[in-house]
């Protein structure tokens, strides 16, 4: 069974669409995140959950907006996609937000053409 | 704010060569520090960790030792294969203040072993 999955694997999209990357885990964990790669594979935390309450938001356009529903899915919605979004998001999860080891999902490669 | 330095890559090495990556960090608070590894086109995948100073963290031949007078994590393995051709990624966590676990990763290194 896949720990933490994330639908779709690969999105191409235009200018100006409305995109949605979703993602699950099967681990009981308590803190769900999500990490955006760029093309020079640097990795940096855009969002996290702890039991569906937002905890961390940082600098991130207001055109992202993530949900978490329940505490075993976290998604992440893009208004007006921009040539700078295309890149590879990963969400992750954790049993807790203390240092706790973290968990991958495959990852979603998005590119905005 | 905390950060992670790797040294830059790419790393092109024989198969059963010796491996070092360099990482150093600065941190606020009393850090985790991990390695994960990225082989071509997957996640990321935990490869070994260490949660207070001194401790080694070892896995699949691999070993790192968290040096706080020294702010280091170096990544070692004593003889690569070619199967561990991947981006390895230096990282902390930082459970105090509002950091609450996120990882603050390094740039990245790539490894290509070559038979």
């Amino acid at each position: 069974d896949t720990a933490v999955s994330q639908t779709p694997k690969y999105l191409v999209t235009q200018m100006g669409n409305d995109k949605s990357i979703k993602c699950e885990q099967n681990l009981g964990h308590d803190t769900m995140y999500w990490y955006k790669q760029d093309s020079k594979k640097f990795l940096k935390i855009m969002f996290s959950y702890n039991n569906k309450e937002l905890i961390i938001n940082e600098t991130v356009p207001n055109r992202f907006s993530p949900k978490s529903p329940d505490k075993a899915h976290l998604n992440l919605h893009i208004n007006s996609l921009e040539l700078g979004d295309s890149a590879v998001y990963f969400c992750a999860s954790s049993l807790a937000f203390s240092n706790y080891e973290q968990y991958f999902g495959p990852g979603t490669r998005l590119t905005v053409t | 704010g905390n950060s992670v330095t790797q040294m830059e890559g790419p790393v092109t090495l024989s198969e059963e060569a010796f491996l070092t990556i360099n990482c150093t960090y600065t941190a606020t608070g009393y850090p985790s520090l991990f390695w994960y590894v990225q082989y071509p086109g997957e996640g990321l995948q935990l490869l070994l960790k260490a949660t207070k100073a001194d401790d080694k963290g070892s896995n699949k031949g691999f070993e790192a030792t968290y040096r706080k007078e020294t702010t280091s994590f170096h990544l070692e393995k004593g003889s690569v294969q070619v199967s561990d051709s991947a981006v390895y990624f230096c990282a902390l966590s930082d459970a105090g203040g509002t950091s609450y676990g996120k990882l603050t990763f390094g740039q990245g290194t790539i490894l290509t072993v070559h038979p």
